[in-house]
């Protein structure tokens, strides 16, 4: 049971570079989530996806795009990282009429 | 934007005293939920609330929302070591199922 799944764990980039985090679930849940959490601001909602082929922008979208061409993966891409897109990044799901999100352990991410 | 204010941000308490986390927001939710998230690990569910003036209990937590469905608050009866951890709370407003987490509480309870 593997759940929901990130990747890369911890990546270290330089400014300018394109990076992509990964992430996988297994429970074929509708909803998935991109959140990232920096000290002082709890986690804010990068952008979210009710469905394959659906997303949506959440509070922090911009330096960022993502895609949803299967229901079980969630890319995360930071087109051109800065150094204000440190921070760990947590993808989530959630069930159609379920409450509770699941999240992963998340992406450690440093751009330096 | 919709906000969720928490406080206090750090809390540093003795094993065996009480604690109240408060989560507010000028915003009506129509769920707010509690997580608890460790050091290197993702948030947990703890608690989801959807009726205003609703109370739940489990074990040495209780959790309420607010009779107008803006705010929240956590209350831990004889803290444990075992207590320590980022509590935070998140708000889904009618309509949308997108989830605002709070700025969250950092909890530490000392042996």
């Amino acid at each position: 049971d593997a759940g929901i799944t990130q990747s890369p764990r911890y990546k270290i980039t330089e400014t300018g570079r394109q990076v992509t985090l990964m992430c996988h679930q297994t429970w074929s849940h509708s909803y998935m989530f991109w959140y990232r959490q920096d000290l002082g601001h709890g986690l804010r909602l990068i952008y979210y996806s009710a469905a394959a082929d659906i997303t949506d922008k959440g509070e922090v979208p911009d330096g960022y795009v993502v895609s949803r061409s299967k229901t079980e993966n969630f890319p995360l891409t930071l087109e051109s990282a800065t150094r204000s897109q440190t921070s760990v990044y947590f993808c989530a799901s959630k069930q159609g009429a379920g409450n509770t999100i699941y999240f992963g352990e998340g992406s450690w991410l440093t751009v330096v | 934007t919709q906000l969720l204010e928490q406080s206090p941000q750090f809390l540093s308490i003795q094993e065996g005293e009480n604690l109240t986390v408060y989560c507010n927001s000028s915003s009506v939710f129509s769920s707010l939920q509690w997580y608890r998230q460790e050091p290197g690990e993702g948030p947990v569910l703890l608690v989801t609330v959807v009726t205003g003036g609703e109370v739940k209990k489990l074990k040495r937590l209780t959790f309420q929302f607010g009779d107008a469905r803006k705010d929240s608050s956590l209350h831990i009866t004889a803290a444990q070591p075992g207590d320590t951890g980022l509590y935070l709370c998140a708000g889904s407003t009618s309509g949308t199922y997108k989830y605002i987490f709070g700025t969250g509480t950092r909890l530490k309870v000392l042996a």
